[in-house]
């Protein structure tokens, strides 16, 4: 069983949709990072959370860090939103533990 | 600033040739990482460094030697290239723990 499990692997929602994402983790954790990654393209950091609640935009994270849960939730989505979304967590060492991520695909 | 620069973006190698992967970081941070990304699965950690002249072994660390003479370059090494390395390869920094981690454009390997 992986460290960190995300689900759902792959999610397809019509453009307007709110969409949600979870992320699961195994082990003490001092923060969590979600992450985007277009097709092709390079990782960039959405938000880095270890308590509560963050919002950017459309985009809301939060975490429960007694039940080891984070969602990212995307409102109103588009199809720009259409990417790979990968939650990542930040362990008692110097690493970082990786889920496989979600690839969201939004349509028209 | 620049922030995580790998070069380069795509390559080819044939089986047994060697290269080195560039990664530079212009945000003066300490730890440094290599991760590379199969299909289908989560990104791996080949190796990292908590500062200049330190560097420790990740998961996936065969096939690969890494060091770090200055705090801004962390140049990865593949010395015999083989099929099973064709992936992408991410370089990461951050300034320490519990710090935003900022990745590289990522580097396309193909070994054939």
């Amino acid at each position: 069983k992986n460290e960190v499990e995300q689900s759902p692997q792959n999610l397809t929602a019509q453009e307007g949709e709110f969409i949600t994402i979870n992320c699961s983790y195994s082990v003490g954790i001092s923060a969590l990072h979600w992450l985007q990654q277009h097709p092709g393209g390079g990782i960039v950091s959405l938000f880095m959370l270890s308590s509560g609640k963050k919002k950017h935009g459309r985009l809301i994270a939060t975490i429960n860090i007694q039940e080891k849960h984070s969602s990212l939730h995307i409102t109103a989505s588009h199809p720009r939103d259409s990417a790979v979304y990968i939650c990542a967590v930040y362990g008692t060492a110097s690493k970082l533990t990786f889920g496989t991520g979600t690839r969201l695909q939004v349509t028209l | 600033n620049a922030g995580v620069t790998q070069t380069p973006k795509f390559r080819i190698l044939k089986i047994g040739q060697s290269m080195t992967l560039q990664c530079t970081q212009d945000m003066n941070h300490n730890y440094m990482y290599w991760y590379r990304q199969d299909p289908g699965m989560g990104l791996k950690l080949i190796y990292y460094s908590v500062g200049a002249g330190i560097t420790d072994k990740g998961e996936v660390p065969n096939g690969y030697n890494v060091s770090r003479s200055t705090t801004e370059d962390f140049p990865l090494r593949l010395e015999l290239a083989a099929p099973s390395q064709t992936s992408v390869y991410f370089c990461a920094s951050r300034e320490g723990l519990n710090t935003e981690a900022f990745f590289g454009q990522g580097t396309r390997l193909t070994v054939v």
